[in-house]
């Protein structure tokens, strides 16, 4: 399977718990950017990174969340001090510079308890 | 107010029908305009995208943008079971590097037999 590849698919947590998820673009590209989906709700920009550099983070990205892409090719999205409200899908897509199409992958469901 | 804003449904119809899903917006900088489809716990996957004012048509699938209106459709002829799926519309204004999109709500279709 060639597409953008998510670990877990599943995360329970207690509230408070730190969590970590990663994800695997498509290999040849250069950009990621991650989103959030409530339930009922379309998908919200988090943040995007160009290979290594983040450019973009959207104010929903509170200091307890953290993301990174170490060599420009897999990323990790850390949460610190999980609070009920951050359940929900989280979504990562890739493509390269020149394309609009965003490939999504099927993103970790995370429930705070 | 919402930059995008999406009935969230759900609409149920018979399969043959003629689908009509639609979208309005706020943002006057938004100028690529998607119809993204998304499967019970799958990502979303691109199924159309057009760029400012105009229709485009792909198979069953038609896309109209009506920039004055801030208004979009998708239309899907002859509706098929497996057209059964949530349909996001999405925006983007691409500037500044980047496609970061803003998504509707999703409108969740169900065919029937």
């Amino acid at each position: 399977d060639t597409g953008v590849s998510q670990n877990p698919r599943h995360k329970i947590t207690k509230r408070g718990q730190n969590v970590t998820f990663r994800c695997d673009p498509i290999s040849e590209h250069n950009r990621l950017y991650w989103y959030r989906q409530t339930l009922g709700q379309g998908p919200e920009f988090l943040t995007y990174f160009q290979n290594e550099a983040q450019l973009e983070k959207s104010r929903l990205l509170s200091d307890r969340f953290s993301a990174e892409r170490p060599k420009g090719s897999f990323s990790t999205l850390e949460i610190q001090r999980t609070e009920q409200g951050d359940s929900a899908m989280y979504l990562c897509a890739s493509s390269l510079v020149s394309q609009l199409e965003l490939f999504f992958g099927s993103g970790t469901q995370l429930s705070v308890l | 107010q919402k930059e995008v804003e999406q009935d969230p449904g759900p609409l149920s119809v018979p399969e043959g029908a003629i689908v009509s899903l639609n979208c309005t917006y706020s943002n006057s900088a938004f100028q690529y305009f998607m119809w993204y489809r998304q499967y019970s716990r799958k990502g979303p996957e691109l199924l159309m995208y057009t760029y400012s004012s105009g229709n485009k048509e792909d198979g069953r699938f038609t896309a109209q943008v009506d920039k004055s209106s801030k208004y979009i459709s998708l239309f899907i002829r002859d509706s098929q079971p497996s057209d059964s799926a949530t349909y996001l519309c999405a925006m983007s204004a691409l500037t500044g590097g980047g496609n970061k999109l803003t998504f509707g709500t999703g409108t969740q279709l169900k065919v029937e037999l």
